[in-house]
């Protein structure tokens, strides 16, 4: 089947921290992978997204590289900011006629001035 | 660009009402989806329309139905309010794509709380 695990949280860092969120997945075939990002009081939000091995995503100074042979898609930042603050999700995608997504359960980050 | 639109923001019930959570959206979407979110717990599938005309159980259907009233509107019903049912409700709808790699597009949001 599949599924996502990512990283505990929360994650507190002082800013201009590096980040680094895991996330490794369990899949049938070849997966679409995303990481988005809520904000307090709001929906989620597409942030990156890799659709075969090797891709790196990034936006906004974030990046992940689908890694097939670890089957994980870490998020990486090198200098975080407090805007940074919210809940990061993994999620994979079925590749199925209905583009279902599996979420992981999501990582609290708060950056501190 | 509204996106994704849903409606109401919050609600109250008391356990055993009915209520019908709405959802819309602009971006010509062949499929939409209503998930739950609840602490810890990451975002769970309820149903999903996969295009206009069709319906299916996601990986926590019981206790709620979907209308899929044409290719815009998607709504969830609670046909009988539990207080396990309480939860942050969130609509998404996705482009179809060949092999996947369709992001979601995600609505603010519905809180609701079942006393």
């Amino acid at each position: 089947g599949n599924s996502v695990t990512q990283m505990e949280g929360p994650v507190t860092l002082s800013e201009e921290a590096f980040l680094t969120i895991n996330c490794t997945y369990t899949a049938t075939g070849y997966p679409s992978l995303f990481w988005y990002v809520q904000y307090p009081g709001e929906g989620l939000q597409l942030l990156l997204k890799a659709t075969k091995a090797d891709d790196k995503g990034s936006n906004k100074g974030f990046e992940a590289t689908y890694r097939k042979e670890t089957t994980s898609f870490h998020l990486e930042k090198g200098s975080v900011q407090v805007s940074d603050s919210a809940v990061y999700f993994c999620a994979l995608s079925d590749r199925g006629g209905a583009n279902n997504l599996f979420f992981g359960t999501g990582t609290r980050l708060t950056v501190i001035p | 660009n509204a996106g994704v639109t849903q409606t109401p923001k919050f609600q109250v019930l008391k356990t055993g009402q009915s209520m019908t959570l709405q959802c819309a959206q602009d971006m010509n979407h062949n499929s939409m989806y209503w998930y739950r979110q609840d602490p810890g717990m990451g975002l769970r599938l309820i149903y999903y329309s996969a295009s206009e005309g069709t319906t299916d159980k996601g990986e926590v259907p019981n206790g709620y139905n979907v209308s899929r009233l044409n290719k815009r509107e998607f709504s969830l019903r609670l046909e009988s309010a539990a207080p396990s049912q309480t939860s942050v409700y969130f609509c998404a709808s996705s482009a179809q794509g060949q092999g996947g790699g369709q992001p979601q597009h995600f609505g603010d949001g519905t809180r609701l709380s079942i006393l």
